[in-house]
C-alpha cells in the first residue's frame, strides 16, 4: 500500500508570506505527527493529531504556526508571516496508535517538504 | 528535561568492519526506543525499536540494539557493514504517557571507506 505522502517535495517562499504544508497519512492511521529537522539536526516534534483533534502541541513553536486535521485524514500545516528561521525540512509521520504497552507505535515518515523562506 | 544525545556527530568505518552507533537517553517515564535510519532525500526508516522484554533487539538489515537501563542507553551495532549502509542514523526515545511523540538525538553520519 501507499506510504505517507507530503505535498510539495519543495517549497521557495518569500519573507512574510504564508505557506501551506500537506501530509496524507498511511490509510487507517489514527495518528499524525508533524516534525521539524533542520540542517544537521535531527527531527523536532511539533504537533501530534488522535483523530480529529490535535492531542499536543506543545512543540509548536510560536503562533504563526497551526495545523489541521479536519476529517481525521490528510492534515495541513500552516506557517503564517514567515521567516527564514522558519526554512527546514518539514516532515509528517503516521502510525496506528494502539492502547497499553503498544500506545507507542512505529511512526512511518514520509519523505518531507523542503520550506526555504528567502 | 528529556533528551537524547547521540555522542558521535561523524563516524567513519571500513566496509566490511564492525560498527557501534552510541545513544544516551534521560527520561523519566519508562522510554521506548527507536533506531531510524535516512539516507540522502530519502524518509526516515525505522530499524529497530525496543519496547519490553529483550533487551537485545534484532532489526532489518542486519542491525541490532541493546537496551541498558542502568547506563540509559541503546547502541546500535552491526557486525559487518556494507557501502550500503552509508547514511544518518537517529536514535529517538518516546512513552506511553507522551502520547507517541518521539524524541530524537541529532543523528550520527556513517561514512564508509571500500
Amino acid at each position: 500500500g501507499a506510504g505517507v505522502s507530503q505535498t510539495p517535495s519543495n517549497k521557495v517562499t518569500e519573507k512574510g508570506k504564508y505557506v501551506e504544508l500537506r501530509c496524507d497519512p498511511i490509510s487507517g492511521h489514527t495518528a499524525l505527527y508533524w516534525y521539524r529537522q533542520s540542517l544537521g539536526q535531527g527531527p523536532e516534534f511539533l504537533i501530534y493529531f488522535q483523530g480529529t483533534g490535535a492531542a499536543d502541541d506543545s512543540g509548536l513553536p510560536n503562533d504563526r504556526f497551526f495545523a489541521v486535521r479536519p476529517e481525521g485524514s490528510v492534515s495541513t500545516l500552516k506557517i503564517q508571516r514567515t521567516e527564514r528561521g522558519d526554512s527546514a525540512v518539514y516532515l509528517c509521520a503516521s502510525s496506528s496508535l494502539g492502547r497499553g504497552d503498544r500506545a507507542v507505535n512505529e511512526q512511518f515518515f514520509g519523505p518531507g517538504t523542503r520550506l526555504t523562506v528567502l | 528535561a528529556q533528551s537524547v544525545t547521540q555522542p558521535d556527530i561523524h563516524i567513519t568505518v571500513s566496509e566490511g568492519a564492525s560498527l557501534e552507533l552510541r545513544c544516551n537517553y534521560s527520561y523519566g517515564a519508562t522510554p521506548y526506543l527507536f533506531w531510524y535510519v535516512q539516507s540522502p532525500g530519502q524518509g526516515l526508516q525505522l530499524l529497530l525499536k525496543y519496547f519490553s522484554g529483550d533487551t537485545l533487539v534484532q532489526g532489518i538489515k542486519g542491525f541490532e540494539a541493546e537496551f541498558k537501563r542502568s547506563q540509559s542507553s541503546f547502541n546500535l551495532r552491526k557486525p559487518s557493514v556494507h557501502w550500503s549502509d552509508a547514511a544518518e542514523y537517529f536514535c529517538a526515545v518516546g512513552s506511553y504517557n507522551q502520547g507517541g511523540k518521539l524524541i530524537f538525538g541529532q543523528g550520527t553520519e556513517l561514512s564508509v571507506k571500500p
